[in-house]
This record gives C-alpha cells, structure tokens and sequence, in this order.
C-alpha cells in the first residue's frame, strides 16, 4: 500500500460530459501529480502541484484543469470528454516538489471509459 | 518523439536466471533516471534510480547500468524470481524542465518457472 488514495477506481461515461478524479497524497507529502496512460503508451505527465500551488505543467489538455486544496487532496477535472480520453489515470505524491532524486509514490489509479 | 525508449514491449526470462531490461534516451540534459515496477491493478512503485554522475548503482538483486555516451541505461535482475513478473518502466528526469519525469513505454517482464 503505496498510502496514496485515488478514487473513484473505475469510470464510465458518456462523450461530452464531465467528471472529477480525486486523490489523496500519502501523509504529509506536499506534492501531487497526475499522470494518464492510455493504452501500451507510457505515463504521461499532466501536471504537479506542490503546497497548493501549479508547479510543473505537462501535456495538459485545456478541457482538463486541477487544483489541490488546503488539506492537500487533489482533484482532476476532465470536461467535453472525448473517446480518445479513456486511459488509466493516475495520482503520485512526494514528499517534497520533486527534486530529481525524489521518489514518487502512486495510487493504483482511475480506469476512464468513455463511450 | 518520444525521448524515453524502452524498445522490447516483453521479455520472457528462466527464473533463476539473469533478467535485462533495457532503455535508450535521447536528450542529454537528464541528469538522473529510475526504474519503476508495476504489477496489474496497482500503480508503480519505486524500484532503483541512478545518478548521470554514477555508471552503475546496486540494489541487492537489482543494478542498474547506465552508459551516458550510449545514452543507454540497463536494469539487471539476478537470480530473476517468479515475484518480479511485472511492468518494468525507465523513467528520465529532465533538468531542462523543472526535473519533470519522462517515461518509457514500458516492458513486461514474465518470469518462467
């Protein structure tokens, strides 16, 4: 148990609609980061937030957004979903903001599917 | 352009015997890099890292090689046991973009008994 929490674990839905994944660090980390990896492909990296602040951004879509709240938990929101963003989604916490030495510690992820 | 490869998408190894896993990089400013194991249902977990400053670095049954001239780092498992049956991801981190991780695509490590 990595002691980061991701729900829900499984996602169904329809094109065109919205939905929110949430992720809860391990205690006392200040960073969350949220990756996809749709399938065969590898984690891509979306974006980190450290101490309630957006601190690195990847390959974020503009229809997707997050933020992280002052008890650290952190919510992706993903909006007018589209088939080809059914993909495993996952959440990983570190301790710090993620210095290159940092080890990052994972949920066992949301499966979205669009349909 | 992918800029972390991990070129066997599976491996197939004898348990007991060694296992290598294998990754190629092309951007020159990552300056460290880490191997990360993934087992169905779960997400990675943290296995190994080396520095771009070290040629290797031991973990008990577990080293890592890296070759910056080859930009080629290599996971060794020895002896391979049925429990490391799983995802093995190589993972770069890059000192040009706030040490964001880049990732390979992964390689699937089935240990035969």
């Amino acid at each position: 148990d990595s002691g980061v929490t991701q729900t829900p674990k499984h996602l169904i839905t329809a094109t065109g609609q919205r939905v929110t994944l949430r992720c809860s660090p391990r205690s006392g980390d200040l960073s969350v980061y949220w990756y996809q990896q749709s399938l065969d492909q590898g984690l891509q990296f979306l974006i980190q937030y450290y101490n309630g602040e957006e601190r690195a951004k990847g390959n974020i879509l503009e229809r997707f957004s997050a933020q992280q709240f002052p008890d650290l938990h952190s919510e992706l929101n993903l909006s007018s979903l589209e088939l080809g963003d059914s993909a495993l989604y996952f959440c990983a916490s570190s301790t710090y903001w993620g210095a290159a030495n940092e080890k990052l510690f994972f949920g066992s992820g949301t499966q979205l599917s669009v349909l | 352009d992918q800029q972390v490869k991990q070129n066997s998408p599976s491996l197939s190894v004898q348990e007991g015997r060694i296992s290598i896993l294998n990754c190629d990089y092309t951007n020159s400013m990552f300056d460290y890099f880490l191997w990360y194991k993934k087992y169905p249902a779960e997400g990675p977990t943290f296995l190994i890292s080396i520095s771009s400053i070290k040629d290797k670095n031991e973990d008990g049954r577990f080293t890592v090689f890296l070759n910056k001239s080859a930009k080629h780092l290599s996971l060794h498992i020895v002896p391979s046991q049925p429990g490391d049956s799983a995802v093995y991801f190589c993972a770069a981190s890059d000192l040009g973009s706030n040490y964001q991780l880049i990732w390979g695509a992964g390689t699937k490590l089935i240990i035969k008994p």
